[in-house]
């Protein structure tokens, strides 16, 4: 079945504990982003993947890292996590071309105390 | 960079009505302009989409317009029904890429009501 994983679905953590979600694809999508979701600010880009080792910053990167070492992988890093990044996250992937045509993880819940 | 507004934040109709949310732009080169839907607790899902050279896009209940001149573009959900209660997000792409730079609206809740 073609899908966007993420791990964990729900993550409760500590202000500063370093932790990475994961996300995986297996559509061979050229093209991976991550997005937080607000309440009332929609979907905001974190930072997107344009192929192995091609990264670039989105709306609102500060805080975050990602890494792009396979095409199906694009685990996002949070190195000192605070509570203003407790949001809903998901990764989301697409095909060359058609970045446009996005299929998102089924999001992951991060609340930082 | 970009910037997109959504309007209106809440949209509550009756079945059989029908919903029109409206998104306005600033970067002249988008030109893609696709839209998704949320139902609650699930992952935003691509509906329709429309491209700069097309004035307007229908599938089914849905339609999309788009004045480039003006920066805006609209979704139009005829014969709404229960199930279309979700929230939609429009989208751009961002100084007309094709790499999955996307910049979203704010979001418009719908509410159909039996």
């Amino acid at each position: 079945e073609a899908q966007v994983t993420q791990n964990p679905r729900y993550l409760i953590t500590v202000t500063g504990k370093k932790l990475t979600v994961t996300c995986s694809q297996n559509m061979n999508h050229e093209y991976m982003s991550w997005y937080r979701q607000d309440p009332g600010l929609g979907l905001r880009q974190i930072y997107y993947s344009m192929n192995v080792e091609v990264t670039d910053k989105g709306d609102v990167p500060e805080g975050y890292k990602v890494s792009r070492k396979e095409k199906r992988n694009f685990p996002l890093i949070l190195e000192s996590p605070s509570p203003n990044q407790t949001s809903l996250y998901f990764c989301a992937s697409s095909l060359r071309g058609r970045g446009y045509e996005q299929y998102f993880g089924p999001g992951t819940r991060l609340t930082v105390t | 960079g970009e910037n997109v507004e959504q309007h209106p934040s809440t949209l509550s109709v009756q079945e059989g009505d029908s919903a029109v949310i409206k998104c306005t732009y600033s970067d002249s080169a988008s030109n893609y302009f696709p839209w998704y839907k949320q139902e609650l607790g699930k992952r935003p899902q691509l509906i329709i989409d429309i491209r700069s050279n097309v004035g307007e896009k229908k599938d089914q209940r849905i339609a999309v317009t788009l004045n480039k001149t003006a920066k805006h573009f609209s979704l139009h959900i005829t014969e709404t029904q229960p199930e279309d209660s979700a929230v939609y997000f429009c989208a751009v792409n961002a100084g007309g890429t094709s790499y999955g730079k996307l910049t979203f609206g704010q979001g418009t809740i719908l509410t159909v009501h039996p």
